[in-house]
């Protein structure tokens, strides 16, 4: 089975950069989407970006001066990092898969990112 | 971006009630639209696919409908085990957009 799980630092500093994992059991990262997305306080969510299984990426144009998702295929891993953050990117932070025929269909547990001095 | 508005937010209901949570989307997204269901500390749980598909392994008390930008999630009668948060996802277009969730609680 599908099995995908964020690690990264709780707290980062305002201007600083925000640095996360998804490690990904079960399916390989070089085939399908692999997405980030995060919950904020109040449960807003937004869809943040994801890496292809070619490594070309797409981002929601909101974040895209300042996000990057890569990857390492060698430890089926893919990455998200977001530069020069603020307090209003303190969230909860998701990373899931799609596919061509199903989108979302497995997501990691999530990572509490809290942006504070 | 594609707007969408699901409601209510909140919902009490006793065990074996019907339960619907309704998700209107700014503009028509066909049937690109997902069912989640969330326990806290928990990843998010595909219900539903495509608007109307049960995702496998998931319970029949769980369905899906649309008529033209209105989706809906109906839990036919409701289990313990069925007290979470929802929220629905359009993956229409980019940036895929997401209803603000109803919290599901027992009466």
């Amino acid at each position: 089975e599908v099995q995908l799980q964020e690690s990264g630092p709780g707290l980062v500093k305002p201007s600083q950069s925000l640095s996360l994992t998804c490690s990904v059991t079960g399916y390989s990262i070089t085939s399908n989407y692999w997405g980030w997305i995060r919950k904020f306080p109040g449960n807003k969510m937004e869809w943040m970006g994801y890496i292809n299984y070619s490594g070309s990426t797409r981002y929601n144009p909101s974040l895209e001066s300042r996000i990057s998702i890569t990857r390492d295929t060698s430890k089926n891993q893919f990455f998200l990092q977001l530069n020069s953050v603020t307090t209003e990117d303190t969230a909860t932070y998701y990373c899931a898969r799609s596919t061509n025929y199903m989108d979302f269909d497995y997501w990691g547990q999530g990572v509490m990112v809290t942006v504070s001095s | 971006d594609i707007q969408v508005t699901q409601s209510p937010s909140s919902l009490l209901a006793s065990l074996g009630e019907r339960v619907t949570i309704t998700c209107q989307t700014s503009q028509s997204i066909r049937n690109n639209l997902n069912w989640y269901q969330q326990k806290p500390g928990q990843a998010p749980m595909l219900l539903i696919y495509y608007a109307t598909s049960l995702q496998t392994g998931m319970p029949s008390r769980f369905s899906g409908q649309y008529s033209g930008r209105s989706f809906t999630l109906t839990i036919t009668s409701l289990e313990p085990e069925d007290i979470a948060n929802y929220f629905c996802l359009q993956h229409y277009s980019a940036p895929y957009t997401f209803g603000a969730g109803t919290k599901l609680e027992l009466k």
